[in-house]
């Protein structure tokens, strides 16, 4: 069935570094792409969404875009902070289907 | 406008007892789903309902668990004759309308079987 995979953690970097966290998808037809944050203690947050091909979602500096060639949807941001530090999910949901599947979840911790 | 409610926000349980999670979606979303996070894993999803509804419990183990959506109040998970294996944080999300464009999510139950 469709489904993300997401880079392993923990992730681990200095403040103002730049930050990728891959994600792929396997799917049947055109999916829409998600990632969500989990900070600690909490639940998770959409932080930004792709719904179609070449698409760019964009939030607070992040942004992936949407590729069908490599079916991907990497995670980007230019110069991460401390206030970055939680966990990341790829997610998304099949072509006419009503579930949301995500990764495993990726753990970005940043250090002053 | 509240969010999505979950409590209790801890619940602690003895093996073969029973334990009831309680979900009150967004106000206007008609669809719940309710995911399980394991220690450092990914969210499963478990069951997807609308009201009075089951769509998709193919996440579900088929034994202990069940679920309801009923007409008036929240979305209730129960798992009946708790084991150590149950042990997770159950997150419920809920949306208006399906598919949906994003799901809403509450903060979690934190369920402990000692």
């Amino acid at each position: 069935g469709d489904s993300v995979t997401q880079m392993e953690g923990p992730v681990t970097l200095s403040e103002e570094a730049f930050l990728t966290i891959n994600c792929t998808y396997t799917a049947t037809g055109y999916p829409s792409l998600f990632w969500y944050v989990q900070y600690p203690g909490e639940g998770l947050q959409l932080l930004l969404k792709a719904t179609k091909a070449d698409d760019k979602g964009s939030n607070k500096g992040f942004e992936a875009t949407y590729r069908k060639e490599t079916t991907s949807f990497h995670l980007e941001k230019g110069s991460v902070q401390v206030s970055d530090s939680a966990v990341y999910f790829c997610a998304l949901i099949p072509y006419n289907n009503n579930d949301m599947r995500f990764g495993a979840g990726t753990r970005l911790t940043v250090k002053p | 406008n509240a969010g999505v409610m979950q409590n209790p926000r801890h619940l602690v349980r003895r093996r073969g007892q029973e334990a009831r999670l309680r979900c009150s979606p967004m106000k206007g979303h008609s669809h719940v789903y309710w995911y399980r996070q394991l220690p450092e894993e990914g969210l499963k999803f478990m069951v997807y309902l609308q009201k009075e509804n089951i769509i998709d419990e193919s996440g579900m183990p088929k034994e202990r668990f069940s679920a309801e959506f009923p007409k008036e109040g929240p979305s209730i998970l129960r798992i009946q004759q708790v084991v150590r294996g149950d042990s997770a944080a159950y997150f419920c999300a809920s949306s208006p309308r399906a598919p949906p464009e994003k799901l809403f999510f509450g903060s979690g139950t934190q369920l402990s079987v000692l």
